[in-house]
């Protein structure tokens, strides 16, 4: 079955340091997004990246898709406190018999040192 | 607009004991799905299912059950609880609308913590 890796498991950053994230799919995807969650909370969607090499930011956070639609990052530029939580991607890929799945990577757990 | 609903927030199970996690969804998705949340484990996708009367299984299937009767409704059923399944649970629901414009964006409900003893 389709497998998404992604690392680092989790990272300890000073405020002000730059934070990536790596995400590998073992299929081709028909997209990939990332979700942030807060300690205690749920999953909410950050991003959608469909297009071979597609990249997107969103202030202080760039995420890119790579060209062969299987891997995939997330970089945030000067961390803040409130970036603390953990971050997930997600691969959509086709199922058969007409249906998808989104599978989730491990995640990686943002802290922040003030 | 409620958005996706769970029920119980909060759940203690006797092993072998049944219940019922109740998840609905107010924006008339299609695709509905039950994920799993375990420390170091991420998400994991139990089961899902593409519209009324369609389910199918997802990475970590055995010991639940779901049915889906309506498009707002995606309940999951344990049927014999274990201490394995001591878990927090998460339902979500997608458009999933591929003619054209992908708008894929999972919308989680806000979980269900499950102890099994």
């Amino acid at each position: 079955g389709q497998q998404v890796m992604q690392i680092p498991q989790y990272q300890h950053v000073q405020e002000g340091e730059d934070f990536t994230t790596y995400c590998n799919s073992s299929t081709t995807l028909s997209n990939i997004q990332w979700y942030k969650q807060r300690p205690g909370g749920h999953p909410v969607f950050l991003i959608q990246l469909v297009k071979s090499g597609e990249v997107k930011k969103q202030k202080r956070l760039t995420f890119q898709f790579g060209e062969a639609k299987k891997n995939s990052s997330l970089h945030i530029t000067a961390t803040q406190t409130t970036d603390v939580g953990t971050y997930f991607c997600a691969g959509l890929a086709y199922s058969g018999a007409g249906s998808y799945q989104l599978t989730f990577g491990k995640g990686t757990k943002l802290s922040v040192i003030p | 607009n409620a958005g996706v609903t769970q029920t119980p927030k909060f759940q203690v199970l006797k092993t072998g004991q049944s219940m019922t996690l109740q998840c609905a969804q107010d924006m008339n998705h299609e695709y509905m799905s039950w994920y799993r949340q375990d420390p170091g484990m991420g998400l994991r996708l139990i089961h899902y299912s593409v519209g009324a009367g369609i389910t199918d299984q997802g990475e970590v299937p055995n010991g639940y059950n779901v049915s889906r009767s309506t498009t707002e409704d995606f309940p999951l059923r344990l049927l014999s609880a274990a201490p394995s399944q001591t878990s927090v649970y998460f339902c979500a629901s997608t458009e999933m609308g591929f003619q054209g414009g992908l708008n894929t964006e999972a919308f989680f409900g806000q979980g269900t913590r499950l102890t099994v003893v």
